[in-house]
């Protein structure tokens, strides 16, 4: 258990909807990372936030956001879904604003849009 | 643009096999290597490597970077069924908030 909780395991939702993917990150952790696993694009980069700020954006969709809490825990907003959105949501942490250590990643929301 | 190339894509070997992982990439200003394994799920941290020719070792894994070559291997000896995995290597360039992924290397190990 790398400590990072990720919620809901799995949705599934209509082309069309908008959905709310929810990550928390380890304890002490002020980075949080998001990425889309999708079987033909392997891991890439969406979003990071540290401490509340946005810090790098990476192939992030405009029907995309997320925003990064004072509790810490961050949200990644997936808005007038398409077919082509379906995919596996990583969130990771860290400690850092750097990536000078290791990232630790959640189990993953795998998103399914039908 | 950053880039990370692994290969083989996937591989097949039986129990007991030697296996070398290759992961090049071209980054702008490189700050780390790090790799990956992903089981079900989430990736797991195996190593991070930041400085050539020091070989990075855990068990029956191993991993040395070279950075005038712009490559990295992931040894791995007296593979087990429990080896099965992706493996996924990423880079982490200097200033740069986030790491870039290879598109991994599927390992099988056959009884």
């Amino acid at each position: 258990d790398s400590g990072v909780t990720q919620t809901p395991k799995h949705l599934i939702t209509a082309t069309g909807q908008r959905v709310t993917l929810r990550c928390s990150p380890r304890s002490g952790d002020l980075s949080v990372y998001w990425y889309q696993q999708s079987l033909d694009q392997g891991l890439q980069f969406l979003i990071h936030y540290y401490n509340g700020e946005e810090r790098a954006k990476g192939n992030i969709l405009e029907r995309f956001s997320a925003q990064q809490f004072p509790d810490l825990h961050s949200e990644l907003n997936l808005s007038s879904l398409e077919l082509g959105d379906s995919a596996l949501y990583f969130c990771a942490s860290s400690l850092t604003e750097k990536l000078n250590t290791e990232a630790f990643f959640g189990q993953g929301t795998r998103l399914t849009v039908v | 643009e950053d880039k990370v190339v692994q290969s083989p894509l996937s591989l097949v070997v039986h129990e007991g096999d030697t296996v070398t992982l290759n992961c090049s990439y071209e980054v702008t200003n490189f700050r780390s290597l790090l790799w990956y394994k992903q089981e079900k799920k989430a990736p797991t941290f195996l190593f991070m490597l930041t400085s050539s020719g020091i070989e990075k070792k855990s068990g029956r894994l191993s991993s040395i970077l070279d950075k005038k070559e712009l490559f990295s291997i992931l040894n791995i000896t007296a593979t087990q069924t429990g080896d099965s995995a992706i493996y996924l290597c990423a880079v982490s360039p200097t200033g740069a908030q986030k790491l870039v992924f290879g598109q991994g290397t599927r390992l099988t190990i056959n009884p």
